[in-house]
């Protein structure tokens, strides 16, 4: 069935730095894949998405790419603030499901002042 | 979200009392989902709803029911055959266009004891 694996579980950095989460994907005819943040007590929020036409898309310090022949997507943060402290989820689309998403286990980010 | 509304915000029931979760949107959503998320762990979807009248079950729908009578309401019950249904439950909806995002609530925290 769908599957979404991400990875790490959890991520520590410090203020100022990178942090990098990534995703792989089981469905090849996977198209469309969102990433969401949720903070503490509330629901998840779309940050960014990506269509499988285009390898790349940035919105001012957040990036994802995406490799459809390895069939993995990546979420880049720079210059991390502690306000990006939260939990990360990424979500794939696939196509037998009628595109419903799938959600991969999430990643509990820690940016440290 | 200001367009998804969950109410209440935290409940508290005792075991074998059935419950009902609200949820109600005025983004004029054609789908609309409940999703589990236990602490520290991703979102499992429980029933969803692509149209009025009409819904599915999903991944983890035993000792739930859902209705969807209205376009703007998908309210879900928790019956006392669901054995662990201490969670923070999520209501989600999405447009009728393919590969589309999810747009989330700021979900229900329920406490069964």
């Amino acid at each position: 069935g769908e599957n979404v694996e991400q990875h790490p579980s959890t991520l520590s950095v410090q203020e100022g730095d990178s942090a990098v989460i990534k995703c792989t994907y089981s469905d090849s005819a996977s198209n469309y894949f969102p990433w969401y943040k949720q903070e503490l007590g509330k629901g998840p929020q779309l940050i960014i998405d990506i269509r499988s036409n285009v390898g790349e898309k940035k919105d001012q310090r957040i990036a994802v790419t995406l490799n459809k022949t390895a069939k993995h997507f990546s979420l880049h943060i720079t210059e991390t603030q502690p306000e990006d402290s939260a939990v990360y989820f990424c979500a794939a689309s696939f196509q037998h499901a009628g595109n419903m998403l799938t959600f991969g286990g999430g990643t509990r980010l820690m940016v440290k002042p | 979200d200001g367009g998804i509304t969950q109410s209440p915000k935290y409940l508290f029931r005792k075991e074998g009392q059935n419950v009902t979760l609200s949820c109600e949107q005025n983004l004029n959503h054609d789908a609309m989902y409940w999703y589990r998320q236990d602490p520290g762990q991703g979102l499992r979807l429980i029933y969803y709803s692509q149209i009025v009248n009409d819904f599915q079950k999903g991944d983890i729908a035993e000792g739930y029911s859902v209705s969807r009578e209205k376009k703007e309401s998908f309210p879900l019950t928790v019956t006392s055959a669901q054995k662990n249904p201490t969670a923070f439950y999520l209501c989600a909806t999405q447009d009728g266009q393919k590969n589309s995002p999810l747009h989330f609530g700021n979900g229900t925290r329920l406490t069964v004891t």
